[in-house]
């Protein structure tokens, strides 16, 4: 299977720093999207990631291995506007394409 | 400005109804998907085109179909098949296929009384 695993819930502070982890199997792996979605709404794509490293944008900034199959979105200066969930996707190639979602991390930023 | 429209923000219908979601881009996106999405659970996807004319079944097609007749439009019928209809619909578009980014319309929420 293509399993993605992200943790469901964090409550974080305004102002402070939050990472959200992502794991997914790495065979066939081929990039990783990160987007963000506020609750009802679309999810708006925030970054994707094909080389090991870290790529910064701003407040926000994504990490990927590889070899670890792992991945992180860093938030910081978190913002109220910042509470939503944050959705890892990872993209499998071979004989077909294929894009597998995780379940979406809820982040909720306290005052 | 570019984007992508869905309507109706909220549907509801009975049980045995078919209903048609509208999606519409002018992005001039080649490939356009449908994604269903339910609490604790992943975005799934239903149906995907590359381009007019031909689409291809996801991982959760059975009580659904599409058409592609246009470049801009890829409407989602859910019919009286499909066993439990009631949730999120997400409609998507890329430049190219499934390797490009993928970008969402606001999604409607479907209710089956």
């Amino acid at each position: 299977g293509q399993n993605i695993d992200q943790p469901t819930e964090m409550t974080a502070t305004e102002g402070a720093i939050v990472q959200i982890n992502c794991t997914y199997q790495t065979s066939g792996f081929n990039g990783l999207f990160w987007y963000q979605q506020h609750a009802g709404e679309a999810p708006t794509f925030l970054s994707y990631n094909v080389l090991d490293g870290l790529e910064e944008k701003g407040r926000f900034s994504s990490f990927l291995s590889r070899s670890k199959g792992y991945s992180y979105l860093l938030l910081k200066e978190l913002q109220m506007k910042d509470s939503a969930s944050y959705l890892c996707a990872a993209l499998y190639g071979g004989a077909t394409n294929k894009l597998i979602f995780g379940t979406g991390t809820l982040l909720a930023v306290q005052p | 400005d570019g984007g992508i429209t869905q309507s109706p923000k909220y549907l509801f219908r009975k049980e045995g109804q078919n209903v048609t979601l509208s999606c519409e881009q002018n992005l001039n996106h080649d490939a356009m998907y449908w994604y269903r999405q339910d609490p604790g659970q992943g975005l799934r996807l239903i149906y995907y085109s590359q381009i007019v004319n031909d689409f291809q079944k996801g991982d959760i097609a059975e009580g659904y179909s599409v058409s592609r007749e246009k470049k801009e439009s890829f409407p989602l019928t859910v019919t009286s098949a499909q066993k439990n209809p009631t949730a999120f619909y997400l409609c998507a578009s890329s430049i190219g296929g499934i390797t490009d980014t993928q970008y969402f319309g606001p999604g409607t929420r479907l209710t089956v009384l």
